[in-house]
């Protein structure tokens, strides 16, 4: 069964950091690109970054480029986001999600969030 | 960048009830259309790909048409378990996706 654990969410002040991790299981995690996507309260779903299966190749969106690093550990299985130069406006429920082999479908399986409140 | 527009942002419905959620890209996506259904405090669940491929165990009520740029998802027979909001997202563009602002379907 594929699962995809995020943490490392909570209480930051403006201007802080904060490092954000997803753990994956039930796949081949080096073979398959991932994704972070977020959810401000009340508000919909916002696409914001993107790595490959090698991390070879990163995408952001320009809401948080210059400000975040996508990164992955494939020996750990595990998936990351450096958040810093925090704003109130990027608190949010984050989520890992991951891509399909075909990257033109939808990600099927996404993992429960972490809450970042950025807040002083 | 493709910007996705939903309408409407909010209906009212009842059981039994026959809904259409439409969505709306700024340009051609061809079939790159997604719909997801989200329950509040939870993730985000796939139903429709390609703007017309029903996921496995979604049930067959739910329905999704459209290409190029206007798309719709329809549900029929509205049951409890669809109290909900739905977002489209386009693919077209991957890996920078974009998702339409959301859909919340109340009881009426």
């Amino acid at each position: 069964e594929v699962q995809l654990v995020e943490s490392g969410g909570g209480l930051v002040q403006p201007g802080g950091s904060l490092r954000l991790s997803c753990a994956a299981s039930g796949f081949t995690f080096s073979s398959y690109s991932m994704n972070w996507v977020r959810q401000a309260p009340g508000k919909g779903l916002e696409w914001i970054s993107y790595i490959t299966s090698t991390g070879s190749t990163i995408y952001y969106a320009d809401s948080v480029k210059g400000r975040f690093t996508i990164s992955r550990d494939n020996a750990k299985n595990s998936l990351f986001l450096q958040m810093s130069s925090l704003r109130a406006e990027d608190t949010a429920v984050y989520y890992c999600a991951r891509s399909e082999e075909r990257l033109v479908l939808p990600s099927r399986y996404w993992g429960q969030g972490t809450l970042v409140t950025v807040s002083s | 960048d493709i910007q996705m527009t939903q309408s409407p942002s909010s209906l009212s419905a009842s059981v039994g009830d026959r809904v259409t959620i439409t969505c709306r890209a700024s340009q051609s996506i061809i079939m790159y259309l997604n719909w997801y259904q989200q329950k509040p405090g939870k993730a985000p669940k796939l139903l429709i790909d390609s703007a017309s491929n029903l996921q496995g165990g979604v049930p067959s009520r739910f329905s999704g048409s459209g290409s190029g740029t206007d798309f719709t998802l329809t549900i029929t027979n509205l049951q409890p378990e669809d109290f909900a909001t739905y977002y489209c997202q386009q693919s077209y563009s991957a890996p920078t996706i974009t998702f339409g602002q959301g859909t919340r379907l109340d009881i009426k």
